[in-house]
């Protein structure tokens, strides 16, 4: 069965912090993709990130990074000097390499404050 | 980049009535679609999966019977709420599966949501 935990429901950080996101996740699948969405309180899904397992480089986009470590199933996530429009609820989700059956985390609410 | 959308973007109803939510890929053919339902302050839980030209595949615990999935292009899912209650208001997204090329993987990409409000 696919699963995705997102542990923390709720960070609150001050402005110009480091945070980082936490997911783990369980699959019986060999392959698989993981991602990383924002959602902001519009609603709409913002993508950030797709990962295969293949590939457990670490990857860095601007003020945002992630670190796959394949070996304790956790794909994390840590904005740099977080910003107020940083703002907004983060979910983790895992799909097999058909980008079917995609399973979101629970997600974690991120307030940035000024 | 590829695009999803759904209308309408929002509804309010009344407790009984049915309600359409479509769901179009704008620049590409998707022969999946997926419906997912979120709770307000909670996850996105899959409820089906659409297929072009066939039945639907329906997560366990979703009524087929309530959630009626159209998939009669490779462009357009429609989800019907029939017989709506106060307790189906909730966040509808939709997302289609961009099968890719010789030079683009497989996508998923997501819709922007339908919020239903059965009053």
């Amino acid at each position: 069965a696919q699963k995705v935990t997102q542990a923390q429901t709720e960070i609150s950080v001050v402005e110009k912090e480091d945070v980082t996101l936490d997911c783990v996740y369980e699959t019986r699948d060999t392959t698989y993709y993981l991602f990383w969405y924002k959602q902001p309180p519009s609603g709409e899904l913002v993508f950030l990130i797709r990962r295969n397992s293949f590939d457990e480089q670490n990857e860095i986009s601007g003020r945002y990074s992630w670190n796959f470590q394949k070996s304790t199933s956790s794909f994390n996530f840590t904005i740099t000097a977080s910003q107020v429009v940083d703002s907004a609820v983060y979910f983790c989700a895992l799909s097999d390499l058909n980008n079917n059956d995609m399973r979101f985390g629970a997600g974690t609410r991120l307030t940035v404050k000024p | 980049g590829a695009v999803v959308s759904q209308h309408p973007s929002r509804v309010i109803c009344k407790s009984g009535t049915s309600v359409k939510i479509e769901c179009r890929s704008l620049d590409f053919q998707a022969t999946t679609m997926f419906w997912y339902r979120q709770f307000p302050k909670q996850s996105l839980m899959l409820m089906a999966t659409s297929n072009e030209g066939s039945k639907a595949t329906y997560e366990q615990g979703v009524e087929k019977d309530k959630f009626l999935i159209n998939h009669a292009s490779l462009t357009l899912s429609t989800l019907t709420v029939t017989s709506a209650h106060p307790e189906d208001s909730s966040f509808y997204i939709c997302s289609a599966r961009d099968p890719g090329g010789l030079y683009s993987e497989e996508t998923q990409y997501f819709g922007p949501g339908t919020r239903l409000l059965v009053l």
